[in-house]
């Protein structure tokens, strides 16, 4: 069955960066597309951004232009997102999740909390 | 940006009952839609896609609409493990955007 495992809980200083991964089971890593969403405490979900896990191709959410990356490793299935110059109101739960449009399929969500 | 309003943002009713759920779009979106729920603590998961077409494995209580550019989720006979927070999310446009959630409450 798809699954797709996030890594564990993150505590960052304001202005450092931080990586997230996403490993992904149960299907071809590299026939679906890869979504960050996340969401902060009471709060709706953001789309972060999109990438093409066989072409390398992202597309990201402007307000993240600049700070953002999301890059993969297919030898191992995995998806990562690294989140630079880090403030207070990034923190949030970061999820992964599976889709060119619908999101079918999501992560367990990774907390990332920013605090000096 | 394609903001999406959803409404209400919270919603109390009993088990049995028929619920709707509101999502309008600032500009049209075509049939690019999707219905998420929520629970607290967990991920999202996925229920319709293209307005109206649900997802395999979701139950038939659930059905999705579309007029224009507001989107309804409707939930026929509601049952307890449907209390949770729902979102749509536009797919049309970059970036992709979500309602606020609608909460459903008993």
């Amino acid at each position: 069955q798809v699954r797709l495992a996030q890594s564990g809980t993150e505590v960052k200083k304001p202005g450092a960066s931080v990586k997230v991964s996403c490993k992904a089971s149960g299907y071809t890593f590299t026939n679906y597309d890869f979504n960050w969403v996340r969401q902060a405490t009471g709060r709706g979900l953001e789309w972060m951004g999109w990438m093409n896990p066989r072409t390398g191709n992202t597309v990201y959410a402007q307000r993240f232009q600049g700070r953002v990356s999301m890059t993969r490793n297919t030898s191992i299935n995995t998806a990562y997102l690294e989140l630079s110059s880090l403030t207070s109101d990034d923190t949030a739960v970061y999820y992964c999740a599976r889709g060119s449009g619908e999101l079918d399929y999501w992560g367990q969500g990774v907390l990332v909390t920013v605090s000096s | 940006d394609i903001q999406m309003t959803q409404s209400p943002s919270t919603l109390s009713a009993s088990i049995g009952d028929r619920v709707t759920i509101t999502c309008r779009a600032s500009q049209s979106i075509r049939s690019w839609l999707a219905w998420y729920q929520q629970k607290p603590g967990k991920a999202p998961k996925f229920l319709i896609y293209k307005a109206s077409t649900l997802e395999t494995g979701v139950p038939s209580r659930f059905s999705g609409s579309e007029s224009g550019t507001e989107f309804t989720l409707t939930i026929s006979s509601l049952q307890p493990d449907d209390f949770a927070t729902y979102f749509c999310q536009q797919y049309k446009d970059y970036p992709w955007t979500f309602g606020l959630g609608t909460k459903v409450e008993i």
